[in-house]
Formats: C-alpha cells, sequence, structure tokens
C-alpha cells in the first residue's frame, strides 16, 4: 500500500464550479500536512499546509480527518488557472516529505 | 534572488555513460534535497543533505551519488546511467524554519538510451 494515495483524475470541471480532492494517508503516526501544486511540466510548489482544524485560503479550503486518516482539498469558484496537478504530501520522518502521486485538474471555459 | 536552479535542463545519455547534475540555491538554506519523479510513481527521495558537507540517503539512492561541498551546491551524479534512471530530477532546498516548504528548482529531464 502506497503511503499516500491520491485519485489521479483527471477532474473536468467548468469555471465557477466546486471541486474537490482526497487523499489518505497509511502513516497514523503523520503530523503534517500539505497540498502542493504542480503546474504541467513545472516544478511543484507549496499551495497550503493543513490544520486539524481545517483551513482556508481565498477559494481553497483544506481539512484533515485524523480518525480516517484522509485529507480533503475544496476548491470554490474554480479559474481556467486552477488547472494543474494537486500533490496530497504528508511529513515522513526527520522532517522529510513522502508525496502522493497527484489529482490533476482541467478547468474548462 | 534566483532561487533555485538546476543545470541542465535537458540530457539524453546512453547506458553506461556518466553526469553530474547540479542544483545551486542563493537562499542560505541548509537543507537540500534530491528527488525523481516518474509517471504513477510521484515524487521520490533519492539523497539529502543537511548542511554543508553532510549527505544522506533517500527512498531510491541506489545508482546515484551526491556531494555537498558548499552550502549553495548540491551535486547528484550518475556513474553508469541505466535507462531505469530515464525521469526527472527536482532539486529542492528549505530554510530551518519551514521544515515542511521545500522550494524546487525547474527540474532535469533525463533520458537514458
Amino acid at each position: 500500500r502506497k503511503e499516500v494515495e491520491q485519485d489521479p483524475g483527471p477532474f473536468n470541471v467548468p469555471e465557477g464550479a466546486t471541486v474537490a480532492f482526497n487523499c489518505t494517508y497509511s502513516n497514523s503516526a503523520s503530523q503534517s500536512f500539505f497540498w502542493y501544486r504542480q503546474d504541467c511540466r513545472k516544478e511543484p510548489k507549496l499551495l497550503m499546509s493543513v490544520y486539524s482544524s481545517g483551513n482556508e485560503d481565498g477559494r481553497f479550503t483544506a481539512q484533515l480527518n485524523r480518525a480516517s486518516q484522509y485529507i480533503s482539498l475544496l476548491i470554490r469558484d474554480s479559474k481556467l488557472s486552477d488547472s494543474a496537478t494537486y500533490l496530497c504530501v504528508v511529513n515522513g520522518g526527520f522532517q522529510k516529505l513522502v508525496f502522493g502521486t497527484g489529482t490533476r485538474l482541467l478547468v474548462s471555459p | 534572488n534566483a532561487g533555485v536552479t538546476q543545470t541542465p535542463k535537458f540530457r539524453v545519455l546512453k547506458t553506461g555513460q556518466s553526469m553530474t547534475l547540479l542544483c545551486a540555491q542563493d537562499m542560505n538554506h541548509e537543507y537540500m534535497y534530491w528527488y525523481r519523479q516518474d509517471p504513477g510513481m510521484g515524487l521520490r527521495l533519492i539523497h539529502y543533505s543537511v548542511g554543508e558537507g553532510t549527505t544522506a540517503k533517500g527512498e531510491v539512492p541506489d545508482g546515484y551519488n551526491v556531494s555537498r561541498l558548499k552550502k549553495q551546491n548540491f551535486l547528484l551524479g550518475l556513474e553508469s546511467a541505466a535507462p531505469s534512471q530515464t525521469s526527472v530530477y527536482f532539486c529542492a532546498s528549505r530554510n530551518d524554519y519551514s521544515p515542511y516548504e521545500q522550494y524546487f528548482g525547474p527540474g532535469t529531464r533525463l533520458t537514458v538510451t
């Protein structure tokens, strides 16, 4: 079983739609969780951290469910520029990161 | 402030050839990392460094060597390239204050034929 699992997608949504991705992790001892964004043929960049109580950053909302060991990312009012691959990331010990394979989002006009 | 840079951007090698990938950062970060990214596999850690003169193995270190002679540079070497090393290689660095925010370079696309 992979440490971090994501639905690869793609998720095809129209502009203005709300879309949500989930990610599951296997290590119950994991303490820190993140979403990174990766544009096509570019490097990953940190999108947001995920806090236990849930957190928002503009149109993006991240939530953590420790009991079920999953993390979610909700994007409201999707923009064309949101088209990218979203990587679920979990701390993997000694301040290292374990990356999921990513969920691809395509936002169309 | 260039952030993290990688050279070369692209390279084609024949099986058995050697090469060195260079990563440089100008943010005075202590920690540096080398990853490879393959379809369906996600980013996997090859080697990392917690400071000048130190290196450690990651998840997939076989076939690679690294050196961190200067704080700003982290070199990844392939002594005898194999087709299984065809991949996109990313370097990343981070500071002491944000242990999980890594800054990535633009990547090196390597093909081994």
